[in-house]
Order: C-alpha cells, then sequence, then structure tokens
C-alpha cells in the first residue's frame, strides 16, 4: 500500500497558487518524495521530487519539513490545465543518490482549478 | 522532447486471445515498466525490466503475462489468454538510473 495520505479533493482558483499537502510519517532517511500527476487518463507526468530540500522547477515547488514527515507541491498560478490528480509517492533511494523499483501509487489528490 | 510511446491506443480483443501491447522507451534509458490502471482505480505497477531481464514484478503479473525487448528500440507485454478483468489502460514507463519513470500515453485494452 502506499505510505503516503493525501485529501482527496481540492479546488483552486484560476491564477492562485495551488497548495498539495501530503503526509509522510514514516518516511525513511533514504526515501525520496515524488509527485506525479495524471490528466484524465493519460499517462502519469512527472512534476517533482526531493530528499531533504527544498525543490523548484519549472513546474511547480516542492517543500519538505525539515522532519520530513510531511511535505507540500506548490503550483504557483494554476491553470485550467492543471486540472489531474496528483500522486505522492516516496522511493527509496539507492547509494548513488538515484532510486529504482516500482512506483505506488494511492488514490491521489483531485485538484479542480476553475475559472 | 523524447518521449515514450505506445501501440495501439485502443485494442479491442475476445476473451481468451492474446494481444500484445508495444512500447517504445526513450532511446538511453535502461529501465522498462508497465503498470496497469483499471477504470475509476489505482494505477498498478506490474512488471520491471533491465539488462534483459525481469528485475521486479508485482503479484499481479502472473504466468499469463509476459515482457519482451525483441530488438532495441521495442519493449512488449504480452498476455496469453485473456481475461474480462484484464480489461484496462496499460501504462508503459521508462528511466535512466536516476529514478524518474516517463510515462507514455497508455492502451486501452477492452476484453469483451
Amino acid at each position: 500500500d502506499a505510505k503516503t495520505t493525501q485529501p482527496p479533493s481540492m479546488d483552486c482558483a484560476e491564477g492562485r497558487a495551488a497548495n498539495l499537502p501530503c503526509n509522510h510519517s514514516t518516511i525513511s532517511g533514504n526515501e525520496y518524495v515524488y509527485w506525479y500527476r495524471q490528466i484524465h487518463s493519460q499517462g502519469p507526468q512527472y512534476i517533482i521530487h526531493g530528499l531533504k530540500n527544498n525543490e523548484t522547477n519549472e513546474m511547480a515547488s516542492l517543500i519538505i519539513t525539515e522532519d520530513r514527515k510531511s511535505s507540500t507541491l506548490i503550483l504557483p498560478h494554476a491553470t485550467l490545465r492543471d486540472t489531474a490528480v496528483y500522486y505522492c509517492i516516496v522511493r527509496v533511494a539507492l547509494g548513488y543518490g538515484g532510486s529504482q523499483g516500482n512506483l505506488i501509487f494511492g488514490k491521489g489528490t483531485k485538484l479542480s482549478v476553475k475559472p | 522532447e523524447p518521449e515514450v510511446t505506445q501501440t495501439p491506443s485502443h485494442q479491442v480483443t475476445q476473451m481468451g486471445q492474446e494481444v500484445i501491447l508495444r512500447c517504445v522507451p526513450i532511446s538511453n534509458h535502461l529501465y522498462f515498466y508497465w503498470y496497469r490502471q483499471i477504470l475509476g482505480q489505482k494505477v498498478e505497477f506490474l512488471v520491471s525490466f533491465y539488462n534483459n531481464e525481469i528485475s521486479e514484478k508485482s503479484e499481479i503479473f502472473d504466468d499469463q503475462f509476459s515482457v519482451e525487448r525483441p530488438d532495441g528500440s521495442n519493449f512488449t507485454l504480452k498476455i496469453r489468454s485473456t481475461k474480462l478483468e484484464d480489461s484496462a489502460m496499460y501504462f508503459c514507463a521508462s528511466s535512466v538510473d536516476t529514478g524518474i519513470q516517463f510515462f507514455g500515453p497508455g492502451t486501452r485494452l477492452t476484453v469483451l
């Protein structure tokens, strides 16, 4: 089973920041936090990942708490095209900084961006 | 931008028939995966493949399933004798050793 807990749904107004929380209280020191999203029935799309530092890329920012037990995905200016199911996933990291193995998807958070 | 492609986009088959779902992973990737998603349910891992052999598989991936990388570009999932409950979206994914898996658009399999 997924080792994360996410709210089942959230709404966000277009143009505003969407803040999606994830609880991963049992995360181990060698586990990364990954975020993916799935728009309608398309293939899951990678968004961002991190180990303990906050991360930012062109799609989003990832804020991980100091104790690593929770994180927040931030979409700074949500658009209608960001309406999707967002998945928070923890994965074991390999020694050299990468990770392998299957992704265990939970039910995610269904984000609805409204005009 | 390179992407994972899958064919066909939709496959309809009769129960008991064999199907082969095809995937072309991103060209420099070394790890390959199959997942499935039954309508309205979670995305579920089926199998991972590295160095021409299965590295990990789930309980779903029983003897009816097999995977193959027949040449340097394709990665296939074969279901030997389809059942009604095999109806689902099947997603292929690939990755290099950084762990980020890139997914294809999926094949919708309908078993009648």
